[in-house]
C-alpha cells in the first residue's frame, strides 16, 4: 500500500512548456512537500504547503486538502528544470513522511 | 558549509561486512531523519532523533541496522553484516523543529553498493 501516488512517472518535455506533476495521498495530513532531486541524490525543498496555493519564480504548488491532491507547476521550463520531482506528506499523527516514487522530468532543448 | 553533510559519499562494501555511515547536520536543528532511498523508488523512512533521543525507529529494516546521536548533533547510521540488498542511497535530513514539522533540509546522501 503506498500512501503517496505520483504521475506521471516519467515526463519529457520540450523547453518552454508548461508542466504539471500530480500527487494524490491516501492519509490525513498536516503538510505536503514537494522535493527536487536531481542526478546524484542532492534533494532540495521547494515547497511546503498545508494549504492554498504557493508561487517561487516560475514554480507554482497547489493542495486540495478535500480532495487528497497536490500539483506541482512549472511555467516555460528549461533543461535546468530536469530532475525527480517527489511528493512526500507529513501525516497529522506521527513523526514520518511518506514519500512518492518520484516523476522523472527531462526537458528538451 | 551551512548545509546537512554525508560522509561518505560512495560505498563499497562485501557482503558481510560492517559500514558506517556519517551525517553531520545544520548546527542546532533538533531533528535528524534517516531515508534509505532504493534504486528508482522515493525515500523511506528509516528513524528519526530529536536531540540524542532516538523517538522512532520503526522504519529500520532488521536488527543489523543501528543508528546514535549520542551528543544531539552528529548521527550515524550503522549496518551490521551487509547484504546486498542493503544497497541504496542513505539520506539523512534536518530540520530546526521538533518532528521536522517545517522545513527539511536534505544532505546529499550516501551511496552503499553491497556486492
Amino acid at each position: 500500500k503506498n500512501e503517496v501516488e505520483q504521475s506521471p512517472q516519467n515526463l519529457t518535455a520540450q523547453e518552454g512548456e508548461f508542466i504539471t506533476i500530480n500527487c494524490s495521498y491516501s492519509v490525513g495530513i498536516s503538510a505536503l512537500h514537494w522535493l527536487q532531486q536531481h542526478p546524484g541524490g542532492g534533494i532540495v525543498s521547494l515547497f511546503m504547503l498545508s494549504s492554498g496555493k504557493k508561487k517561487h519564480g516560475r514554480l507554482i504548488a497547489t493542495i486540495n486538502i478535500q480532495e487528497k491532491h497536490s500539483s506541482l507547476h512549472i511555467t516555460a521550463s528549461h533543461p535546468r528544470d530536469s530532475a525527480v520531482y517527489i511528493c512526500a506528506v507529513r501525516p497529522r499523527s506521527g513523526d514520518q513522511f511518506y514519500f512518492g516514487t518520484g516523476t522523472s522530468l527531462t526537458v528538451i532543448p | 558549509g551551512a548545509g546537512v553533510s554525508q560522509s561518505p559519499r560512495y560505498k563499497v562494501a562485501k557482503r558481510g561486512q560492517d559500514v558506517a555511515l556519517r551525517c553531520d547536520p545544520i548546527s542546532g536543528h533538533v531533528s535528524l531523519f534517516w531515508y534509505q532511498q532504493a534504486l528508482g523508488q522515493g525515500p523511506e523512512f528509516l528513524t528519526y532523533f530529536q536531540n540524542e533521543a532516538q523517538l522512532d525507529k520503526s522504519g529500520l529494516p532488521s536488527d543489523r541496522f543501528f543508528a546514535e546521536r549520542p551528543e544531539g548533533s552528529v548521527s550515524t547510521l550503522k549496518i551490521q553484516r551487509t547484504q546486498q540488498e542493503d544497497s541504496a542511497v542513505y539520506l539523512c535530513a534536518s530540520s530546526f523543529s521538533p518532528l521536522g514539522v517545517y522545513e527539511q533540509y536534505f544532505g546529499p546522501g550516501t551511496r552503499l553498493t553491497v556486492t
